[in-house]
């Protein structure tokens, strides 16, 4: 089963921050955030990863709680092309070990 | 362009009749996973190659599925005597050996059992 819970879907206007949370209370101290997104018909893309410090590259940032219970996904201006299904995984980095998809969260963005 | 490619993009066909899958990783990329998903769900574990040995099978894979990645390179997943519940998206991703574990993944192939 996977470790996190996601809403199941969200939308934001086109332009604006969509912010995507993702809670992960039994998340372990070794295992990383990672961040995927799925756009329809298309393999899953990854997008960025944090352990504990907040994390930003060219396609988001990663804000994870100092407890480490939860983190939000930040899209700072999203477009249309964002629409997709975002997936928050907990995963322990380096292992080789599978990725346990939950069902994400459905971003629609709007015009 | 120097992705992960999958082949077939799309296969249709009859429920008992064999089908096999192509997934070619990232060049020097060791490791090597299948993945399946199905309709509003997210991609299932199927399984995992480190080179050529096949290191992790998800109890996902029955006995009518085999995979094979001879040489650590390219994979093959061939399901038998297909059933209508194989129907679904079969994914292939990509990894380095490293910290970051980044899976890359490719388009995959859609099966359609009629």
């Amino acid at each position: 089963d996977a470790k996190t819970t996601q809403p199941p879907s969200m939308d934001c206007a086109e332009g604006r921050a969509a912010n995507l949370p993702c809670n992960h209370s039994t998340i372990s101290g070794n295992e990383y955030v990672y961040w995927y997104r799925q756009i329809h018909s298309q393999g899953p893309q990854y997008i960025i990863h944090g352990l504990k410090n907040n994390e930003t590259n060219e396609m988001a940032s990663l804000i994870i709680t100092e407890d480490r219970k939860s983190s939000t996904l930040i899209l700072p201006h999203a477009t249309l092309r964002d629409t997709a299904v975002y997936y928050c995984i907990a995963f322990e980095a380096g292992s080789g070990d599978k990725l346990t998809f939950g069902t994400g969260t459905r971003l629609a963005v709007r015009p | 362009d120097t992705g992960v490619s999958q082949d077939p993009r799309h296969k249709i066909t009859k429920r008992g009749q064999n089908v096999t899958f192509r997934c070619d990783p990232i060049s020097e990329h060791n490791r090597l996973y299948w993945y399946r998903q199905t309709l509003g769900q997210g991609p299932e574990f199927l399984t995992y190659f480190q080179n050529e040995a096949q290191l992790e099978k998800s109890r996902l894979l029955s006995d009518r599925f085999s995979a094979e990645r001879p040489k650590g390179s390219f994979s093959t997943l061939e399901i038998q005597r297909t059933e209508q519940g194989d129907s679904a998206m079969y994914l292939c991703a990509s990894s380095p050996q490293t910290s970051t574990d980044e899976q890359f993944f490719g388009p995959g192939t859609r099966l359609t059992v009629l």
